[in-house]
């Protein structure tokens, strides 16, 4: 079960440029969210969403954009890298909503680089 | 809008001794989670609390909520080399949305 998968590990990406950041879970998980994680602001949601179809907009959505497709897959789109996007980006999943007695699954991360 | 904070945002401790973090809500929360970051890692779930004053351990960590269900504490007893890591809380804003706090790092010293 290789749980919540996230690809690539690492990307440097130039400003302007666009690329998508993809996730993928393996446990019919109807919940999908992307955080941002830069030092000393802790975990930031940037997307989520409650199953397939359906997407909205968490605390920090702007220049980037998802959709839902199918169950096991949530990508993110960066529209165009800008360096204030360089971060750490997390995929996570869950059973349930999260605010109501489930556990969230991370994925790796993506360490992203806007030069 | 509703907040989460963590204190202290760094701890450094002598390998053996205790270590608490603690977790505050500027609203009242239907359940708390607590999740580990190990160094370069993806945070990974450690429990969660739902009732009020609840208390619960796994081995050498206790877990709180507040009576008020405003804020929870974490507590490690004897910390050891293998709790390093960045803990945080995460608490519901609604029914699909949590909010973590900034977390606390906590550092052995050998």
């Amino acid at each position: 079960n290789a749980g919540v998968t996230q690809t690539p590990k690492f990307q440097v990406l130039k400003t302007g440029q666009s690329m998508t950041l993809q996730c993928a879970q393996d446990m019919n998980h109807e919940y999908m969210s992307w955080y941002r994680q830069d030092p000393g602001m802790g975990l930031r949601l940037i997307h989520y969403s409650v199953g397939a179809g359906i997407t909205d907009q968490g605390e920090v959505p702007n220049g980037y954009n998802v959709s839902r497709s199918t169950t096991e897959d949530f990508p993110l789109r960066l529209l165009s890298a800008a360096p204030s996007q360089t971060s750490v980006y997390f995929c996570a999943s869950s059973y349930g909503l999260p605010g109501v007695n489930t556990e969230a699954f991370f994925g790796q991360g993506t360490r992203l680089t806007v030069v | 809008g509703q907040q989460v904070m963590q204190i202290p945002q760094y701890q450094h401790v002598q390998e053996g001794e205790d270590f608490t973090t603690y977790c505050n809500s500027s609203t009242t929360l239907s359940n708390i989670q607590w999740y580990k970051q190990r160094p370069g890692g993806h945070p990974v779930f450690l429990i969660q609390l739902v009732k009020s004053g609840e208390v619960k351990k796994q081995k050498r960590l206790t877990f709180q909520f507040g009576e008020a269900k405003k804020n929870s504490s974490l507590h490690i007893t004897a910390t050891q080399t293998t709790d390093v890591g960045t803990y945080f809380c995460a608490g519901p804003v609604s029914d699909d949305k949590i909010i973590f706090g900034k977390g606390t790092r906590l550092h052995i010293l050998p």
